[in-house]
């Protein structure tokens, strides 16, 4: 059973356009999704993160949109380029109880120059 | 540049061998955690530690896996007896609590033959 999915698997966009990755989650629990990056051979780092109180976080070109209603979140990525090439995972926690972060199966992005 | 620091990147080991990896979590950081990557990108939560004691662990670890974070020591995670089915990415991550966000380290991408 997965908790947490992505879309799409793959996603190919060209330099400065807009890449919109989603993800959307079952437990009602969860109240804390951060989103990481992750290069081949590396492990992965945090990107940006938010929490069920907010609906958008925004770091840069890096903005988070969540409907906690829908249980969905998604994450754009403005102005898109080659060095975001990537797979994003998408991940949550529960506020208390677990300590564990579940993620998603992730999106492997290209950003065509 | 991840502040986790993980030995060694790469473990080569034959079945039925054993494979020991470390982990230096983030400085201030007490609670660590251990995750296996398999190659369809698929995380699985193997156990975590605060300070030297353990939170959470999955079955599995209670089996063939053992770890422990001694003070003053790196952490380490050791498969007793590795089998094919251990080849993936060992990543560590640190925490200060269960409301911060995590940081993961390179990870120790174990092949066993």
């Amino acid at each position: 059973q997965q908790q947490v999915r992505q879309s799409p698997q793959s996603l190919t966009v060209w330099e400065g356009e807009t890449a919109i990755l989603n993800c959307s989650y079952e437990d009602s629990t969860f109240n804390y999704f951060p989103w990481y990056q992750q290069f081949p051979g590396e492990g992965p780092a945090l990107l940006i993160s938010i929490r069920s109180v907010s609906d958008k976080k925004e770091d840069g070109r890096f903005t988070i949109f969540f409907n906690k209603r829908e249980k969905k979140l998604s994450l754009h990525i403005t102005d898109s380029q080659p060095g975001d090439s990537a797979t994003y995972f998408c991940a949550a926690k529960a506020s208390s109880g677990s300590w564990q972060l579940i993620f998603g199966s992730g999106t492997q992005l290209t950003v065509m120059p | 540049n991840s502040k986790v620091i993980q030995t060694p990147r790469y473990l080569v080991k034959g079945q039925g061998q054993k494979a020991k990896m470390r982990c230096i979590p983030e400085k201030g950081h007490p609670v660590v955690f251990w995750y296996q990557q398999n190659k369809n990108n698929e995380f699985k939560f193997l156990i975590n530690f605060q300070n030297q004691e353990v939170l959470q662990q999955i079955d599995m670890t209670e089996k063939r896996f053992s770890a422990e974070c001694p003070s003053n020591s790196p952490c380490s995670l050791e498969i007793q007896s590795s089998e094919a089915g251990d080849s993936a990415l060992y990543l560590c991550a640190s925490s200060q609590g269960p409301n911060s966000d995590y940081t993961f380290g390179s990870g120790t991408r174990l092949l066993v033959i």
